[in-house]
């Protein structure tokens, strides 16, 4: 149990296009998910929250008109990165948590490169 | 400021023996505290949740502890394998610098495990 898939598993795009990611919690209802970002050799940086049917809280420093979330449904959320550029590029990484408990769990991330 | 420290240097253990990762916290409060692996370029998978209230928690070959007056914790892993080999990271609840999103997790920058065969 407690399955959460992403797709694609890696992207390369040109700078100044869109890229959109998706999260999916496959066996359970997630009523809150999770977007952060990974850089090399760094610890993950939790990006924003999404609550289903409200709209995003994005932490200090991520900008809410570049990093656009949708969180449509209790199984799917999505991310957009708009406009990429290079400085974008990173393994952004997507987790549910379900209507009753703490645990939040993990899907196994999408590997953004902009050229 | 807020900081949440793993021994960044990679810890070589015997096959077989018991693996000890530390975790130390700075000015945090947190209500639990988890433990994740992360092998490279995938997302982490859990391994355990420990409360506030709770001292030690188990699961198989796993041990963590939990001392909320020393801002301390310690995942062990008894009868160590070479599968056991990965990154293990710890997690707070209450995000540092949360405006908002509070149940968001700050992690730490994990500790990198290899056990020898």
């Amino acid at each position: 149990g407690a399955v959460v898939s992403q797709h694609p598993s890696w992207v390369i795009c040109k700078s100044g296009t869109s890229v959109k990611i998706e999260c999916r919690s496959l066996d359970f209802q997630a009523t809150t998910m999770f977007w952060y970002r990974q850089f090399p050799k760094q610890s993950l940086m939790l990006m924003a929250t999404s609550n289903e049917g409200s709209k995003a809280t994005y932490e200090q420093g991520v900008e809410k008109d570049k990093f656009l979330i949708n969180h449509a449904s209790l199984t799917l959320s999505t991310l957009t990165v708009t406009s990429a550029h290079p400085e974008d590029s990173s393994f952004y990484i997507c987790s549910a948590r379900g209507l009753a408990g703490d645990t939040q769990y993990f899907g196994p991330g999408t590997r953004l490169t902009v050229l | 400021s807020q900081k949440i420290e793993q021994n960044s240097e990679a810890l070589n253990i015997q096959e077989g023996k018991t693996a000890t990762l530390t975790c130390n916290y700075t000015n945090y409060s947190p209500a639990y505290l988890q433990w994740y692996r992360q092998d490279p370029g995938r997302g982490p998978v859990f391994l355990l949740l420990i409360r506030e209230n709770e001292k030690e928690k188990r699961k198989e070959r796993l041990k963590v502890t939990f001392d909320t007056t020393l801002k301390q914790s310690l995942f062990h892993i008894t009868a160590s394998q070479p599968a056991d080999s990965a990154t293990y990271l710890c997690a707070l609840v209450g995000y540092m610098y949360s405006g908002g999103g509070a149940d968001g997790l700050t992690f730490g920058k994990g500790t990198h495990l290899i056990i020898q065969p």
